[in-house]
C-alpha cells in the first residue's frame, strides 16, 4: 500500500533554530505539495511542484521558507530561522491524475512543529 | 470572504441518523471538487470526488450545483466511525492541481 512518508513526526525547537522536514512521495506521482495547518487558519499551500521544478511558492514567506526537491524521491521544507509563530503541523501531499481524469492527492502524516 | 467556506459545526447527530454538509466557494472557474475527511490529529484522507451530475458512494453522496456554487455532502445511516472533520476542496486549476480547502465542518455521531 503505497504511502507517503514524512519525517520527523514531531520537532520541539528553539526559536531562532532550523528547521529541515523531509517528504518521500508516492512513486510515480509527478506532483508534490506542502501545506500548513493550524487551528486559526486551516489547511494552507505553501508550496508545490510538478515534475520536480518548483510552480507555486506564493504560500510561503520567503525570508524565512525553502522548499526543494533534490530529487524524485525527496522534497524538503526548511525554516530558518525558526519562530513561534512557524508552530503547525506541516503536511506533504503526492498527488497523480485519476482514472476518471480528476486530480487527487494523498497525504503523508505530517510533521507536528513546535518552536518555543 | 474567504474562497471556500464551510459551516464549522460541530454537527452533532445520533446513530443512524442522516446528515448533510454544505460547502460554497467563490471562484466560479473551479474545476474541480472534492470531500476529504481529517480524523482527530490524523492527515486528511480523499473520501470522494465531486462529479457535476453528482456521484454515489455506500452512504455518502455528493452533489454540485455551479451555477449557485456550492456542494454538498449526504452522509446517510450514519455511524460512530463517520465522527471526524469534513473538508471541502476545490481545485482551482484542473492541469495544476491548487487546491484550495474549506476549514472543515466537524461531525460526531453519538450513540
Amino acid at each position: 500500500d503505497a504511502r507517503v512518508t514524512q519525517t520527523p513526526r514531531h520537532k520541539v525547537t528553539e526559536m531562532g533554530q532550523e528547521v529541515t522536514m523531509r517528504c518521500q512521495p508516492i512513486l510515480g506521482h509527478n506532483t508534490v505539495f506542502w501545506y500548513r495547518q493550524t487551528m486559526m487558519q486551516g489547511l494552507e499551500l505553501l508550496a508545490y511542484f510538478r515534475n520536480r521544478a518548483p510552480l507555486d511558492d506564493s504560500g510561503m514567506p520567503k525570508d524565512r521558507f525553502s522548499a526543494e526537491m533534490p530529487d524524485a524521491t525527496l522534497a524538503t521544507l526548511k525554516i530558518q530561522p525558526s519562530e513561534p509563530r512557524d508552530s503547525a503541523v506541516y503536511f506533504c501531499a503526492s498527488g497523480r491524475r485519476s482514472g476518471t481524469g480528476y486530480n487527487e492527492q494523498f497525504f503523508g502524516p505530517g510533521t507536528r512543529l513546535t518552536v518555543l | 470572504r474567504k474562497e471556500v467556506e464551510q459551516d464549522p459545526g460541530p454537527f452533532n447527530v445520533p446513530e443512524g441518523a442522516t446528515v448533510a454538509f454544505n460547502c460554497t466557494y467563490s471562484n466560479s472557474a473551479s474545476q474541480s471538487f472534492f470531500w476529504y475527511r481529517q480524523d482527530c490529529r490524523k492527515e486528511p484522507k480523499l473520501l470522494m470526488s465531486v462529479y457535476s451530475s453528482g456521484n454515489e458512494d455506500g452512504r455518502f453522496t455528493a452533489q454540485l450545483n455551479r451555477a449557485s456554487q456550492y456542494i454538498s455532502l449526504l452522509i446517510r445511516d450514519s455511524k460512530l466511525s463517520d465522527s471526524a472533520t469534513y473538508l471541502c476542496v476545490v481545485n482551482r486549476d484542473n492541469y495544476g492541481q491548487n487546491f484550495v480547502f474549506g476549514p472543515g465542518t466537524r461531525l460526531s455521531v453519538l450513540p
